[in-house]
Order: C-alpha cells, then structure tokens, then sequence
C-alpha cells in the first residue's frame, strides 16, 4: 500500500541551488529510504534513515527523520544537472523489505 | 556493487497472451525478491514478495493466478503475466536483497521491464 506523500511533486531550481523535498508517512516505521529514479530507469537506493534516527548525511545529500510528525525531509546541496531525475520515499513498517513508495518528486536542475 | 538485471527491457505483446519477465541478481544470492509495477508518472506499487523455494506472498488486490511469480533458485526470479490486457502495461521493476546483508535493509533495484500489451 502507498502511504508515503511528497511534498511538492515538481521543483524547477537553478544548478548549484539546494533541493528540498518532504515526505509525509501514515504509520509507523521501522526504517524510511529514498531513492532516485532517472526517466525509465530503475530506481538506485540514496540513503537509507532508521526510525531512532534523527539525522542522516551522505555527501550532498541530508535527511532528516521526525516520526513524531510522521515526515522526512530530502536536501541536496548545490545541486547538479546530474541530479535531474525523480525522488521517491519508501517506508518499511516492520524490517522485512516490504516498501511503500511515495509519490515521488521530479526534480530539474536547470545548468 | 550489487546488480539486479531484468530481461527483456521492453517487451511488446498482443492481447491474451502471456509474458515472462525475468529478474536475476548478477553478484549475490537472493533469497527474497520483490516486484512492483509502476504506471506513467506515478509511484512504485508493491506486487509480490518472491522467496526462493517457496510460493510468493502477493499484496492485497494482486492476482496471484494472473501475475505469476517462480523464484527458482537464488539467483533467479520471474514474473509471468497470463492472458495479458492492455491495462496490465506498465514498467515492471523487481528488487533483490542479499542473502548474506543481514540487518541491513537496503535493497537493489532491477533497471525495469516495460511491458506493452497491444
């Protein structure tokens, strides 16, 4: 079942901008992943963040975690064309793999 | 790093007849794959849990004799979608975990089948 959201569904930023992107879950988890998916592509795994984690970096990229509020948060920083694809969150409820995508964001870095 | 391959790509059939799509973890045994689909602009849906030796677990709403899925050995997982209609084309993508990660949860993606059912 579907129940990650992100929030916008479309950014538009100029190269070396930073990117946000939101995620909204409904229940709870044991770990949130987001992936990457360039235009009829599979997906390439960016960053995995467990639920007693608050805070999660890997190169450019941020996450952030509140399972409070149910919602994660996607930055990368000084953004690339490279970049240019869409970003799904997935959640896994209970650690067996089983995920649910959110909607997705396409993101366009404009060079 | 980890590979997952799907064959074919791309894969054009006509009405009522079946496609196997095959899934296949290049570098690592796989006891557990998975399989969504996804429409056009739209978010990955899970299908099934593959799991090498035994019968697949579906999610709810999945036909289990339409979408039939064999994990047949560590390495290898199909999908085979029976009696095919045009409402059944998508981009198929499988994901496999590794049998040795452990407590990790990450998993590798497959690059996709697109499945076109004329």
């Amino acid at each position: 079942s579907q129940q990650g959201e992100e929030d916008p569904q479309a950014l538009s930023i100029q190269e070396g901008e930073n990117a946000t992107m939101n995620c909204s879950y409904k229940t709870s988890i044991n770990n949130l992943q987001w992936y990457r998916q360039n235009s009829g592509r599979g997906l390439v795994h960016l960053i995995l963040i467990r639920s007693n984690e608050r805070e999660k970096h890997s190169g450019r990229l941020r996450v952030t975690l509140d399972t409070s509020k149910k919602s994660s948060s996607l930055l990368i920083t000084a953004s690339r064309a490279a970049d240019t694809a869409s970003y799904f969150c997935a959640t896994d409820s209970d650690g067996n793999n089983r995920l649910a995508f959110g909607k997705g964001n396409q993101v366009v870095v404009i060079p | 790093g980890a590979v997952v391959s799907q064959h074919p790509s791309r894969v054009i059939c006509k009405s009522g007849t079946s496609v196997k799509i095959e899934c296949r973890s290049l570098d690592f045994q796989a006891t557990t794959m998975f399989w969504y689909r996804q429409f056009p602009k739209q978010s990955l849906m899970l299908m099934a849990t593959s799991n090498e030796g035994s019968k697949a677990t579906y999610e709810q709403g999945v036909e289990k004799d339409k979408f039939l899925i064999n994990h047949a050995s560590l390495t290898l997982s199909t999908l085979t979608v029976t009696s095919a209609h045009p409402e059944d084309s998508s981009f198929y993508i499988c994901s496999a975990r590794d049998r040795l990660a452990g407590v990790t949860y990450e998993q590798y993606f497959g690059p996709g089948t697109r499945l076109t059912v004329t």
